[in-house]
């Protein structure tokens, strides 16, 4: 049973790096997809962007200029970076595993981020 | 805010039946599957169906889901009490190409 595990720094200040990684527990990266998904306080669920199994990226149009997503290989875990975060980037993130053009699967346990000076 | 709509409440008593809906557009739930899960505060979302109607193994067949045009829905039956939760609903969106979800329902088990 596969399992992500999540882990990354949740106190930053404006205009730092958000950096998140996720390990892919129980299993290998091949043939799916990598992706983030956050939920600011008070919202619905945002989908930020993904990386597939050989590395290609799609990011949330409204994001596309702050984030890249990565693939760790050989390890199998995939990492987030989002820039230049301001309070409105505060929020639950969550890693998670999808195939194809369908909704996520399996989710890691979230992370809680607070951006704030 | 979401995309996706879902009712924000639903309750019903041990034993009973209940309905989760999710509506949502041509564009996502209607040219996509459908996931539902149930989330705890602090834990990973766990999925309940997938592919609009399907189960995961370990997943009891009191719980069920369909799908009609840009409309889906969870239902539960011999609710229990250990149903508490929030459920939310995900679909694949062309135009954004990738996925969306609805707002979550609370239900309680009265």
């Amino acid at each position: 049973q596969v399992q992500l595990q999540q882990w990354g720094a949740g106190l930053l200040k404006p205009s730092e790096t958000l950096s998140l990684t996720c390990v892919v527990d129980g299993g290998s990266l091949g043939a799916y997809y990598w992706t983030w998904i956050r939920q600011p306080p008070g919202k619905g669920l945002e989908w930020i962007g993904e990386v597939s199994y050989y590395g290609s990226t799609n990011y949330n149009p409204s994001l596309e200029n702050r984030v890249t997503i990565s693939l760790d290989s050989p390890k199998p875990q995939f990492s987030l970076n989002l820039t230049s975060v301001t309070a409105a980037d505060s929020g639950i993130y969550y890693c998670a595993r999808f195939l194809g053009a369908a909704p996520p699967d399996v989710w890691g346990q979230g992370t809680q981020v607070t951006v704030s000076s | 805010q979401s995309v996706v709509t879902q009712p924000p409440s639903a309750s019903g008593t041990p034993g009973q039946r209940v309905t989760i809906s999710c509506s949502g557009s041509r564009v996502n739930i209607g040219g996509s599957t459908v996931n539902w899960y149930r989330h705890l505060p602090g834990t990973a979302p766990k999925l309940l169906i997938y592919n609009s109607n399907q189960r995961p193994s370990g997943v009891p067949d009191r719980f069920s889901g369909s799908k009609s045009g840009t409309s889906a829905s969870l239902a539960i039956s011999g609710l229990q009490s250990e149903d508490e939760g929030v459920y939310f609903c995900a679909a694949f969106d062309d135009s954004l190409n990738g996925p969306v979800f609805g707002g979550g329902t609370t239900l309680t088990v009265l």
